[in-house]
């Protein structure tokens, strides 16, 4: 079956432009995280839905980024007036339950933001 | 706050060879840990877990060792092979749903 899908996979913009990530988990998984992945580190927490609730936002580094899952499936999230240090990949993974201890996360291939 | 870390930043094997690759993690109330292998332009890969009830749990060709008095993970990889070559991170669970990953460390496993 088909995993998690990102779009765009490469996104340039110039700093100040909105952007918009677009996230498609496993059909039927409750849990959707976002992660954001700066050069040669390791994945940072940004948000966490189960279903279409964002329980948990507080990785967001700042008030221009947002998050939603209107319908508890496709993501969004959105970067306003982009900065440089916004440049990194942005991971999106789901799982199929609700506990990230019992249920395995199956990551996307990312996209990957250059703000110039 | 939290930090997990991987004591070596980059490691070559022969193919063939057993692979280790450590981690430090700083929080003792950490209870799951997982394993992941990013292949360059993919996202991770979960490859296996631990509970901290358990010391050690092996996968096919994997064992990962926990040791929780020096807050220490690693992972072994038996007779490393090509498609082993990645970045491979470990993570530990946060505060609810969140994990915590470490900066990687790089394999590559020479032919």
């Amino acid at each position: 079956g088909a995993g998690v899908s990102q779009s765009p996979r490469y996104k340039v913009a110039k700093r100040g432009q909105d952007v918009a990530l677009r996230c498609d988990p496993i059909s039927g998984h409750v849990s959707l995280f976002w992660y954001q992945q700066a050069l040669g580190q390791g994945p940072e927490f940004l948000t966490y839905f189960q279903n279409e609730a964002q329980l948990d936002k507080s990785g967001l580094p700042s008030d221009r980024f947002f998050a939603e899952r209107p319908e508890g499936s496709v993501s969004t999230l959105k970067i306003q007036r982009t900065q440089q240090e916004d440049s990194a990949v942005y991971l999106c993974a789901s799982s199929p339950g609700r506990l990230a201890t019992n249920n395995e996360q199956f990551f996307g291939p990312g996209t990957r933001l250059t703000v110039l | 706050g939290e930090s997990v870390g991987l004591h070596l930043p980059t490691l070559s094997v022969q193919e063939g060879d057993n692979s280790i690759i450590n981690c430090a993690y700083s929080n003792s109330a950490s209870d799951y840990f997982i394993w992941y292998k990013q292949e360059s332009g993919k996202g991770p890969q979960f490859i296996i877990d631990i509970r901290s009830n358990m010391d050690k749990r092996q996968g096919q060709r994997v064992t990962v060792l926990l040791n929780k008095t020096v807050k220490h993970l690693s992972l072994q990889i038996a007779a490393t092979q090509p498609g082993d070559s990645a970045v491979y991170f470990c993570a530990e669970n946060g505060e609810g749903n969140q994990f915590y990953f470490g900066t990687g460390t790089s394999l590559t496993v020479i032919p």
